[in-house]
């Protein structure tokens, strides 16, 4: 199994790029979301998505859009880069059962915007 | 809402000495607990979890948690570190029953030899 496969894992925008990172999981977890992590704030929800059809919103919307057509991909778009999103970009998927909710995380993607 | 409060936000151990970071949430109801780790230029990997049953968790790499639901804490232990355990810990806390995920800050811990 490849798990959670976030690319690129390295991307310089300009500020006003746009961009989408893409996140695909093959493990057919209803539960994927998108996580930004900035030095001293830990990693913050941005958005996620409960199935195919359904998204929301999580602590840092705003900036990001995201869709989820497919049980596997859950992408991420960036419409307008500004430096404040400078940042890196966790993609997660889960699963829930009987004993809890466990998590899978992508190996993260490191975005500049100059 | 629920919040993750890891108040120490930098540690740094001379390798065999014991390690605690601290970990405390708020929210009054049934929870499960994450701890974890982010070793240097590499993505977040599962160091272990509490969903129920025996409050003292152990985990990976000799690490161990306890649950104290009156504190409501989740501290991280390990007796003696190691070099190689030089990274960033992050505690996390799932509302049982929803899908979110809510993290600490973290704590970046450095082993020197």
């Amino acid at each position: 199994n490849a798990g959670v496969t976030q690319t690129p894992k390295f991307q310089v925008l300009k500020t006003g790029q746009s961009m989408t990172l893409q996140c695909a999981q093959d493990m057919n977890h209803e539960y994927m979301s998108w996580y930004r992590q900035d030095p001293g704030m830990g990693l913050r929800l941005i958005h996620y998505s409960v199935g195919a059809g359904i998204t929301d919103q999580g602590e840092v919307p705003n900036g990001y859009n995201v869709s989820r057509s497919t049980t596997e991909d859950f992408p991420l778009r960036l419409l307008s880069a500004a430096p404040s999103q400078t940042s890196v970009y966790f993609c997660a998927s889960s699963y829930s059962d009987i004993a809890g909710n466990t998590i899978y995380f992508g190996e993260g993607s490191w975005l500049t915007v100059v | 809402a629920q919040s993750v409060s890891q108040h120490n936000h930098h540690v740094i151990l001379s390798e065999a000495a014991s390690l605690e970071l601290g970990c405390n949430y708020s929210y009054g109801g049934t929870v499960n607990l994450f701890w974890y780790v982010q070793y240097p230029g590499q993505h977040l990997q599962l160091l272990l979890k509490y969903f129920s049953g025996d409050p003292l968790v152990k985990g990976i790499k000799g690490f161990e948690a306890e649950f104290i639901k009156s504190k409501f804490s989740f501290n991280l232990r390990k007796p003696s570190v190691q070099w190689s355990d030089t990274a960033e810990y992050f505690c996390a806390v799932n509302v049982r029953n929803t899908d979110k995920l809510i993290f600490g800050t973290g704590t970046r811990l450095q082993v020197f030899p």
